[in-house]
């Protein structure tokens, strides 16, 4: 069954470091999605992206983040200079609909833990 | 704006029992709602959804039935196994716009 997964599983940077989380989705997928779930909180809408362009992202989502699909399966979350309040699980989601007609497909996440 | 609550967890049940885990939403319009669930070491996988008022969605055992006139979506199942050990989060769109989380409850059930 096709799956979308996520690496690293868990991440241990210093603060002010850069770093890449990596999700390939589903091969026939269009719609693309980042979450995120600070320990305790809820799990918080990132960004979308369709179309290679980002279609929408929420208030989180600030100069920091960047997302990039750059070879047409992988599609990567990178925060440039991370903080403490960044450490959480992300998730990568994929869909081949959009919105609540469409199922989203989760990876298994990826903890980040800044230092 | 949209928010989704959920009830505290953990919850503890024995195999067997009757598990009731409550969401209620707020949302702008009239939203389509969701039970994720997320087994350990899994990602997040659609457990159920309900797309208008009234609607009943059901899968695994599971079901949960959209209430618009209390804002509800609680989750159900009548004999709950080991198995379903898991946490569980209720979630709620509306339209084109992305999935709104609730915090997610913790199932743990014991032999």
């Amino acid at each position: 069954e096709p799956e979308v997964t996520q690496t690293p599983s868990h991440q241990v940077t210093q603060m002010g470091q850069e770093v890449i989380l990596r999700c390939v989705p589903i091969s026939n997928h269009l719609y693309f999605y980042w979450y995120r779930q600070i320990l305790g909180q809820k799990v918080e809408f990132l960004v979308s992206f369709y179309n290679n362009e980002i279609s929408e992202k929420s208030e989180i989502f600030d100069d920091q983040f960047s997302v990039e699909r750059p070879d047409g399966s992988n599609f990567t979350l990178k925060i440039r200079s991370t903080k403490l309040e960044d450490s959480a699980m992300y998730f990568c989601a994929s869909s081949n609909q959009q919105g609540n007609t469409g199922e989203l497909f989760f990876g298994e996440g990826s903890r980040l833990t800044v230092l | 704006g949209n928010s989704v609550t959920q009830m505290e967890g953990p919850v503890t049940l024995s195999e067997e029992a009757f598990l009731t885990i409550n969401c209620t939403y707020t949302a702008t319009g009239y939203p389509s709602l969701f039970w994720y669930v997320q087994y350990p070491g899994e990602g997040l996988q659609l457990l159920l959804k309900a797309t208008k008022a009234d609607d009943k969605g059901s899968n695994k055992g599971f079901e949960a039935t959209y209430r618009k006139e209390t804002t509800s979506f609680h989750l159900e199942k009548g004999s709950v196994q080991v198995s379903d050990s898991a946490v569980y989060f209720c979630a709620l769109t509306l339209g084109y716009s992305t999935l709104t989380f609730g915090k997610g409850t913790m199932l743990l059930v014991s032999p």
